[in-house]
Parts: C-alpha cells; sequence; structure tokens
C-alpha cells in the first residue's frame, strides 16, 4: 500500500533560517504529491503541489521537488518567519483511487523572533 | 475554509451514544471525505464518497457509518461512541478524483467521549 514518511519534530528554528523538512513516500504507481499546512485552531490548508517527477511546487516562498528516483518531496523555505510556525503534512495522491489521499504524520515548526 | 463547513465544532458526548457530525459544502464538488486526526497518526481515512448516495470505507470505518442524501452535505455517525474515537474530525472536499487535484478541508469537529 501508499504510505508517506515524514522526519519527527518539533523543530525548532530562529526567524531568517533555513528550513528543510523531510518526506518520502512509497506508493505502487504515479502518485501527485502535496503539501499541507495547519495553523493552531484551523483545518489544513493546501501549500504545494507537484504532479510528475522533477516537477517543483511553489508558494509562499515555500518549495518542493517531485524526486522519483529518490522518492522524496522535501519541503523548503530559505527564510523563515514566525508566522510560518505550524503543522507541516505531506500527502500523496493517485488517480483512479476515488481521490483519496495518504498523509504522513505531520511535522510540528516553531519559529522563534 | 470558505464553501465548507463542519457542526458542531465541539461536541462532548457519552460512551454508548450515537452521534453525527456534518460536513456542508457550497463548491458543488463530487467528492467529499472524512478524516480523523491523532497524535502520532497523522489524519487517517474513515469514510469517503464520490457522488449522492455512493459512499465507501477507508482505513479506520469500524464503528463509523456515513450517508449523502444531497451533494452538499457528507454525515458522519459514531453508531455508539467509545472513548478510543475521541478525536479531531476533518472533512475534506475535492473537485476531481484525478492525482492532481488536492484537498479542501473544513475546520474540523474536536469530539470527546466521555
Amino acid at each position: 500500500g501508499n504510505s508517506v514518511t515524514q522526519m519527527e519534530g518539533p523543530v525548532t528554528l530562529s526567524e531568517e533560517a533555513f528550513l528543510t523538512i523531510n518526506c518520502t513516500y512509497t506508493a505502487t504507481g504515479y502518485p501527485s504529491l502535496f503539501w499541507y499546512v495547519q495553523y493552531p485552531g484551523e483545518g489544513l490548508q493546501l501549500l504545494l503541489k507537484a504532479t510528475k517527477a522533477d516537477d517543483k511546487g511553489s508558494n509562499k516562498g515555500f518549495e518542493a521537488t517531485y524526486r522519483k528516483e529518490t522518492t522524496s518531496f522535501h519541503l523548503e523555505k530559505g527564510s523563515v518567519q514566525v508566522s510560518d510556525s505550524a503543522v507541516y503534512f505531506c500527502a500523496l495522491s493517485e488517480g483512479g483511487n476515488a481521490g483519496k489521499s495518504t498523509f504522513g504524520d505531520g511535522t510540528t515548526l516553531t519559529v522563534k523572533p | 475554509d470558505a464553501g465548507i463547513t463542519q457542526s458542531p465544532r465541539h461536541k462532548v458526548t457519552e460512551t454508548g451514544t450515537p452521534v453525527t457530525l456534518r460536513c456542508h459544502q457550497t463548491e458543488n464538488h463530487r467528492y467529499m471525505y472524512w478524516y480523523r486526526q491523532d497524535p502520532g497518526h497523522g489524519l487517517r481515512l474513515i469514510h469517503y464518497s464520490y457522488g449522492v448516495k455512493d459512499t465507501d470505507k477507508g482505513e479506520v470505518s469500524d464503528g463509523y457509518s456515513v450517508s449523502r442524501s444531497k451533494t452538499e452535505d457528507f454525515l458522519l455517525t459514531l453508531e455508539s461512541a467509545t472513548s478510543s474515537q475521541t478525536s479531531v474530525y476533518f472533512c475534506a472536499i475535492s473537485e476531481s478524483w484525478g492525482p492532481n487535484y488536492g484537498y479542501t478541508f473544513g475546520s474540523g469537529t474536536r469530539l470527546t467521549v466521555v
């Protein structure tokens, strides 16, 4: 079956530091990959996505590249802000599966001023 | 998020009682999903729907049932609540089943079973 593994948190960074959150996946086919962000007390929001190998998704200064050879989709940001403090989820979805997504366990990021 | 609302936002119920959570969307999306979120488990799929009256089980469906009589409403029922069903429940919608479409999530329902 499909699975998503994220680096364990929590991750604590100082403002303006570089962020990497690792994500690797196992899938039977050719999935699309997603990063979602969850702010305290809220639902998840789609942050970025990539639909095929070597695609780069980007949004709000975050980016992630779909690496088929290493089955990875690591999230990066060059300079984090306090407002980036949240829980980040990596997910995959395969076509023909009623759109069902498989999620990682989430990584909590805290950014300190 | 605008376009998808969950009710109630918080609920405390007693063990053994039935509970129904509601998800309402105004986006006219065909696909709707119920997930539960627990520490250390991420999000796990309970049930999903691919159209009116068309539903199927997810990976943790035991003890739950769903109904979808209208495009806009997807109900999740805990038939006889247990403490292990204390969780945060999220509804999600998707425009299509294709792999290129992500989800839009509701704000969640925090359910406590005492």
